[in-house]
């Protein structure tokens, strides 16, 4: 058991349309970052956030947002969803270089 | 641009032979180095983290580090076919994000 729990587990969504993915981070844990990986290829980074502050972000356009709360629980939103879009979506929280990573959400976009 | 490489394989192996799994990374500053085991369609998880040059030995697992070469290594002794899985090798500095490769293949025959 991971301690960080990512919802929903899989989603199918249309070209077009807009997605958001949620994760809870293990307690105590007060950075998120959030990781694209496509079928046969490692994770991408996308954005990481710290006490609700994006402090870094990979090669990805803006139509990838994110959000921090106060609890450390995150989101990832994708607007303008692309067939390209369809990957597993990771969030891996940390405290201190020590990273969990959440199960994953895998989306489909048709 | 950091960048990670590994083989992808796949990379066979019989049951109780030693699987050597390699990576070579690009940014001379990367600090510290992780291994992870990812089954199909599951989230990475934690094998071993090393962050001086050496080796460092877990189990039937044994992650080597050197710094000059750039080259981090995974062996596991005794491959049993649960080990088949994809390795992802992962660098990071000072907390930032992860950088992965694209992953070996590993396949134990029995």
């Amino acid at each position: 058991e991971t301690g960080v729990t990512q919802s929903p587990t899989h989603l199918i969504k249309t070209r077009g349309q807009q997605v958001t993915l949620r994760c809870s981070s293990q307690s105590g844990h007060n950075t998120v970052s959030w990781y694209q990986q496509a079928l046969g290829q490692g994770p991408q980074f996308i954005f990481q956030y710290y006490r609700e502050e994006e402090n870094g972000r990979g090669n990805f356009p803006p139509r990838f947002s994110g959000l921090q709360f106060p609890n450390y629980s995150s989101e990832l939103n994708v607007n303008a969803l692309e067939l390209d879009d369809s990957a597993l979506y990771l969030c891996a929280s940390s405290l201190e270089g020590s990273y969990t990573f959440g199960s994953g959400t895998r989306l489909t976009v048709v | 641009q950091k960048e990670v490489e590994q083989n992808s394989g796949p990379l066979s192996v019989p049951e109780g032979a030693i699987a050597s799994l390699n990576c070579t990374y690009s940014d001379r500053v990367s600090q510290s180095f992780f291994w992870y085991r990812q089954y199909s369609g599951k989230s990475p998880e934690l094998i071993m983290s090393i962050y001086s040059n050496g080796d460092k030995e877990d189990g039937r697992f044994t992650a080597q580090l050197n710094k000059a070469s750039q080259y981090v290594s995974l062996l596991i002794r005794d491959s049993q076919p649960s080990d088949s899985a994809t390795y992802l090798c992962a660098v990071t500095y000072y907390g930032q994000n992860f950088v992965f490769g694209p992953g070996t293949r590993l396949s134990v025959l029995p």
